[in-house]
């Protein structure tokens, strides 16, 4: 159980393009998912917090108009990168958090690699 | 939200028990103690978790001191598959529980 999925797991786009990826809870309901990026070598940074049905609330630094996120069922939410430049070529990584959850524990997603030419 | 601390990396013989420290001296009395790992190019996996009491599953033991200021991962009996970066996370109760996500430390099975 509480499996989390993520497509496309890689994709390489042209600077300029919008690309779109989405994280799906597939065994639970999810009322809160999550949004991390990964730079080589580096830990998981917390880019936003998705909430279903509502505005998603960005950390400190992220710009909400450069990373769309639309959380729009209980188990589906999507970023999309606007633009993309090279410098946002990163490892996106999920996480969903179940409704019933009351320790508030996270499944992760098995994270999508983006390459910006 | 409570700093985590742990070491770069350790190293572990395969067949034996790997104990993996974390230091969190700010925690507050309702923040609990998570840890995942990630194996290198994958999410990151759900070990197990605790508030108080020590915690055993199938895959790991959660030894939390007394004060609360630091917690031991115990794996009693590593593979080369265990090779992966773990992650001692102290979750917020507000926020939306969010993870804030430290450096982690590297462990190292060897043959």
């Amino acid at each position: 159980g509480a499996v989390v999925s993520q497509h496309p797991s890689r994709v390489i786009c042209k600077s300029g393009t919008s690309v779109k990826i989405e994280c799906r809870s597939l065994d639970f309901q999810a009322t809160t998912m999550f949004w991390y990026r990964q730079f080589p070598k580096q830990s998981l940074m917390l880019m936003a917090t998705s909430n279903e049905g509502s505005k998603a609330t960005y950390e400190q630094g992220v710009e909400k108009d450069k990373f769309l996120i639309n959380h729009a069922s209980l188990t589906l939410s999507t970023l999309t990168v606007t633009s993309a430049h090279p410098e946002d070529s990163s490892f996106y990584i999920c996480s969903a958090r179940p409704g019933t959850s009351g320790s508030g524990t996270q499944y992760f997603g098995p994270g999508t690699r983006l390459l910006v030419l | 939200d409570a700093k985590t601390t742990q070491p770069p990396s350790m190293d572990c013989a395969e067949g034996r028990a790997a104990n993996l420290p974390c230091n969190h001296s700010t925690i507050s009395g309702n923040e609990y103690v998570y840890w995942y790992r990630q194996i290198h190019s994958q999410g990151p996996q759900y070990i197990i978790h605790g508030l108080k009491n020590n915690e055993t599953n199938e895959m790991a033991s959660l030894i939390i001191t007394e004060d609360r200021k630091s917690s031991t991962l115990i794996l009693p009996h590593a593979t080369l598959r265990d090779t992966a970066v773990y992650y001692c996370i102290v979750r917020s109760l507000y926020n939306f529980n969010k993870f804030y996500f430290g450096s982690g430390t590297k462990l190292n099975v060897k043959p």
